[in-house]
């Protein structure tokens, strides 16, 4: 089956700094998510992407869908605590019968004052 | 608006009893689906339903089933609990017309297995 690879695992940065994650995919989607989910809680809809090239923001947040189809990123600018968290990238595939996200591992982010 | 709610918040069972699950979507949404979270395998797709039909299943045993009610409402139910089932398990609902895949997901019901 469709297996997203999620890197790097985990990340401890600077309050301040910028942050990059990114998510490859064996195959092809046409929709790729980006969630972040804090302990205890389920994960919350950050940004959502329909077409390749497409570059999104949301506040600090960017993604991109990859030309390729097959990867996507997530940046984060100028972190500041909240932001602490995991972050899961989702790919799916309109059409068919096909309506499951497939998630990546996550990236564990910890946000030093 | 209200989000996805799921009840229980918290489970403990033991091996062999069955538990069921209870998701409430968001108003309007008429997608439900239900993953199942572990640190070791992180977020798999267990089903979705739409309209109290059933359109997708991931690769789980039979003892995990669902359904979905007319109000959208869905439960999920596993019996026969195994130790492994211990997970927290999410319910995302989504709105047909706005992006199937912008899935809104509930606070999840974190069950134990004992």
């Amino acid at each position: 089956g469709q297996q997203l690879n999620q890197s790097p695992q985990s990340m401890f940065i600077q309050e301040g700094e910028d942050v990059s994650m990114n998510c490859t995919s064996s195959s092809i989607f046409n929709t790729w998510l980006w969630y972040k989910q804090d302990p205890g809680e389920g994960p919350v809809l950050l940004i959502a992407l329909y077409k390749a090239g497409e570059l999104t923001s949301n506040g600090r947040l960017t993604a991109q869908f990859g030309i390729t189809r097959k990867d996507s990123f997530l940046n984060i600018s100028a972190s500041i605590p909240s932001d602490v968290g995991i972050y899961f990238c989702a790919g799916s595939n309109s059409g068919g019968s096909n309506y499951k996200l497939t998630f990546g591992k996550g990236t564990l982010l910890t946000v030093n004052p | 608006k209200a989000g996805v709610t799921q009840t229980p918040r918290y489970l403990i069972k033991t091996r062999g009893q069955q538990v069921t699950l209870s998701c409430s979507p968001i108003s309007g949404h008429r997608s439900v689906s239900w993953y199942q979270q572990t640190p070791g395998q992180g977020l798999q797709f267990l089903f979705e339903y739409f309209s109290e039909t059933q359109r997708n299943k991931g690769n789980f045993p039979g003892r995990f089933s669902g359904r979905q009610f007319s109000n959208s409402r869905s439960e999920m139910n596993v019996s026969t609990l195994e130790l492994g089932d211990s997970a927290l398990y999410l319910c995302a609902s989504s709105r047909p017309g706005q992006g199937i895949y912008e899935q809104y997901f509930g606070p999840g019901t974190r069950l134990t297995v004992t």
